[in-house]
C-alpha cells in the first residue's frame, strides 16, 4: 500500500499565484522528498528534508514537515505555467533507505 | 554529465511475449532501482539492486518478472510471456548509495501489451 497520499488530488491556478499541496504518511521516516514528473514520464528530484527538519527552501519551493502529523506541505510560490505538472512525495520504506515508497500525486495546473 | 538513460522508449509487444528493458544508471551510482507507473496509478517500487546483488526483489510482481545487473553499471528488466495488465511506465532510477539521497529518474519505457 502507498505511504503518503496527496491532497489535493488536482489542483487549477492562474500564473502568479502560489500553489500548496499536501502530504501525510503512516510511518516513522528518516527523511520525505518531492518529485515533479512532466507528461506521465521521468521523475525530476525537487528537494529532501530531514525529519530534523522543519523547513527547507529551493528558489520558490518551501516544503514543510511535522513528523508529530505526520504530514508534509510543498509550497510554490510565484507560479509559472512550466510549473505545471504531478507533484509526489516519497518515502524511504520503514527500516530501509533504499525503497521510495510514493504517494498517488497532485497534477498541478498553472494557466497563463 | 549524463543521466539515467532508459531503452526502449516506447515498446509495443504482444501478449504472451517476452521483452527487455534496459537501464543505464548515472556512472558511479552503486544503488539501481525499477518502479512502475500504472494508468493513473502512483509509482510502485519493484526491484532494487547494490551493486550486482537485489537484496529487495520485494515489488516484483510475478516470477514473470526478472532482473539482472551486470558490472555494477547496466541494469535489465525482463518480462516474459507479457500480460495486458503488465501495461506501464517502466522507470528506472539511480542514486550515490543507498542512504538518504535523492534518486535520479530515467525517462522511463511506456510498455504497451496488445
Amino acid at each position: 500500500s502507498q505511504q503518503g497520499e496527496e491532497d489535493p488530488q488536482a489542483l487549477s491556478i492562474q500564473e502568479g499565484e502560489n500553489a500548496t499541496m499536501n502530504c501525510s504518511y503512516k510511518t516513522s521516516i528518516n527523511n520525505l522528498q518531492w518529485y515533479r514528473q512532466n507528461s506521465g514520464r521521468g521523475l525530476v528530484h525537487l528537494i529532501l528534508i530531514r525529519s530534523n527538519e522543519r523547513e527547507k527552501h529551493s528558489g520558490r519551493l518551501r516544503v514543510t514537515l511535522d513528523t508529530s502529523k505526520k504530514s508534509s506541505s510543498l509550497l510554490i510560490t510565484a507560479s509559472r505555467a512550466a510549473d505545471t505538472a504531478s507533484y509526489f512525495c516519497a518515502t524511504p520504506s520503514w527500516g530501509g533507505y533504499n525503497k521510495l515508497i510514493f504517494g498517488a500525486g497532485t497534477r498541478l495546473a498553472v494557466h497563463p | 554529465g549524463a543521466g539515467v538513460s532508459q531503452s526502449p522508449s516506447n515498446k509495443v509487444t504482444e501478449k504472451g511475449k517476452d521483452v527487455e528493458l534496459r537501464c543505464d544508471p548515472i556512472s558511479g551510482h552503486t544503488a539501481l532501482y525499477w518502479y512502475r507507473q500504472s494508468l493513473g496509478q502512483g509509482l510502485e517500487f519493484l526491484i532494487y539492486f547494490q551493486g550486482n546483488s537485489a537484496p529487495d526483489k520485494s515489488g516484483l510482481p510475478s516470477d514473470r518478472f526478472s532482473a539482472e545487473r551486470t558490472g555494477g553499471s547496466v541494469s535489465t528488466l525482463t518480462i516474459q510471456r507479457t500480460q495486458q495488465e503488465d501495461s506501464a511506465v517502466y522507470l528506472c532510477a539511480s542514486s550515490l548509495d543507498p542512504g538518504p539521497y535523492e534518486q535520479y529518474f530515467g525517462p522511463g519505457t511506456r510498455l504497451t501489451v496488445t
